[in-house]
């Protein structure tokens, strides 16, 4: 049974600093692994999607990387910004479009 | 109209009624997703469809009855819930056909439900 996890669960830096949010998974058959956003009292949007057989993608200032050996992936998030305040979830991703959740790194960027 | 809609934003409901969440889509997905997201939970994928089919039903009591009637619109049928049922429910919809899930999931902002 795949389960995902987060760490940590709290996040909170000052304003331009680099950060890293982890995430690991129990089983490496996976089929992707997919990073959200979230905001108070709203959705999810997503930010990469990491195919099994890629082992990064970027968008902006974010990069995420997937290592399904070890059975981890990063979110590294460069030169933060108020702005980036949320919680993040990362979520294991089977060949059914059942996707496992973590419970979330909730990072608060301070000005 | 963009994305993917929920209606009510909220709701309250007692453990006798019967109420109906609805979810639409405007971005030609087949595929559409309800989860559930409880208070210090991960999100629990609840029912998927696939082209207006059930393909997966996560051990879901039957207080949860879906409805898929075409591609672009999901139903939530609920009745006689418990307290513990209370959560935002999610709606979320992909391109993903045949086992091609390689596509992000576009979530709705959810329906937050209370129950009484």
């Amino acid at each position: 049974k795949q389960e995902v996890t987060q760490i940590p669960a709290a996040l909170s830096v000052p304003e331009g600093e680099n950060l890293v949010l982890n995430c690991s998974f129990t089983d490496s058959a996976i089929y992707n692994l997919q990073w959200f956003r979230q905001d108070p009292g709203k959705g999810l949007t997503s930010l990469l999607l990491i195919q099994s057989s890629q082992r990064e993608q970027t968008s902006g200032r974010l990069n995420a990387s997937l290592d399904k050996s070890s059975g981890r992936s990063t979110l590294y998030i460069a030169a933060s910004q108020p702005g980036d305040s949320a919680t993040y979830l990362c979520a294991a991703g089977g060949n059914t479009g059942k996707l496992i959740f973590g419970q979330g790194t909730t990072l608060q960027v301070k000005p | 109209e963009t994305g993917v809609t929920q209606t009510p934003r909220h709701l309250v409901m007692g453990m006798t009624n019967k109420k109906s969440l609805k979810c639409e889509q405007h971005l030609g997905h087949n595929a559409m997703y309800w989860y559930k997201q409880s208070a210090k939970k991960p999100l629990e994928l609840m029912f998927v469809y696939s082209l207006e089919e059930r393909v997966e039903n996560n051990s879901v009591p039957s207080r949860f009855s879906p409805e898929c009637p075409n591609s672009s619109h999901l139903f939530l049928h609920l009745h006689t819930l418990q307290p513990e049922d209370s959560a935002l429910y999610l709606c979320a919809s992909s391109q993903g056909v045949g086992g091609q899930y390689n596509s992000p999931l576009h979530f709705g902002n959810g329906t937050r439900l209370t129950v009484t």
